[in-house]
């Protein structure tokens, strides 16, 4: 059981650069979210996909974008990263909507210089 | 926009002792769920309370929903290194299609 795996692991980035995170989860979840961790600021929001199709913003989105490739995948990009994304990023799903468990991948640790 | 409070935010107790975090949020939810993180690890699901004044155990966690459904705790009795890490607790968010992370308590168990 894979669960949710995201892709990469590690990444730095110099100020400018693009770079898309890739998530995919097997557990056949309707919803798929994406959030960062920053320290003392828990996990805040970045984009969520209540279901396949659909997306929307959530707490945290300027200077990201997402795709809900299928109802399996859910990728995050940063089109001009900057310092202030340096941070760790979390994909999770669940069955459905925000009332279910919520299953995390290994989170991506991303440094911009 | 709903928000969902922790406290306190770092707690440092002596193997062995107890240890409560407290959940608040500003509206009334219909469910509230915690989670757990260990250092350097991702969030992983604790349980999920529903019922106003819910009460549930797993082995020596304690997790209580309040009787208006705006707030809950998490109590460990007699601590041990191995529950070290930060405790998050989760409302949903606006329109229940989403999750609402309060900031996390951060626990330190010295042997």
């Amino acid at each position: 059981n894979a669960g949710v795996t995201q892709t990469p692991k590690f990444q730095v980035l110099k100020t400018g650069q693009s770079m898309t995170l890739q998530c995919a989860q097997d557990m056949n979840h309707n919803s798929m979210y994406w959030y960062r961790q920053d320290p003392g600021m828990g996990l805040r929001l970045i984009y969520y996909s209540a279901s396949e199709g659909t997306t929307d913003k959530g707490e945290v989105p300027n200077g990201y974008n997402v795709s809900r490739l299928n109802k399996r995948e859910f990728s995050l990009r940063l089109e001009s990263a900057a310092p202030s994304q340096t941070s760790v990023y979390f994909c999770a799903s669940s069955v459905d909507r925000g009332n279910t468990e919520a299953f995390f991948g290994q989170g991506t640790r991303l440094t911009v210089v | 926009g709903q928000q969902v409070m922790q406290i306190p935010q770092y707690q440092h107790v002596q193997e062995g002792e107890d240890f409560t975090t407290y959940c608040n949020s500003s509206t009334t939810l219909s469910n509230i769920q915690w989670y757990k993180q260990r250092p350097g690890g991702h969030p992983v699901f604790l349980i999920q309370l529903v019922k106003s004044g819910e009460v549930k155990k797993q082995k020596r966690l304690t997790f209580q929903f309040g009787e208006a459904k705006k707030n809950s705790s998490l109590h460990i009795t007699a601590t041990q290194t191995t529950d070290v890490g930060t405790y998050f607790c989760a409302g949903p968010g606006n329109y229940g299609q989403n999750f609402v992370f309060g900031p996390g308590t951060r626990l330190s168990v010295l042997p």
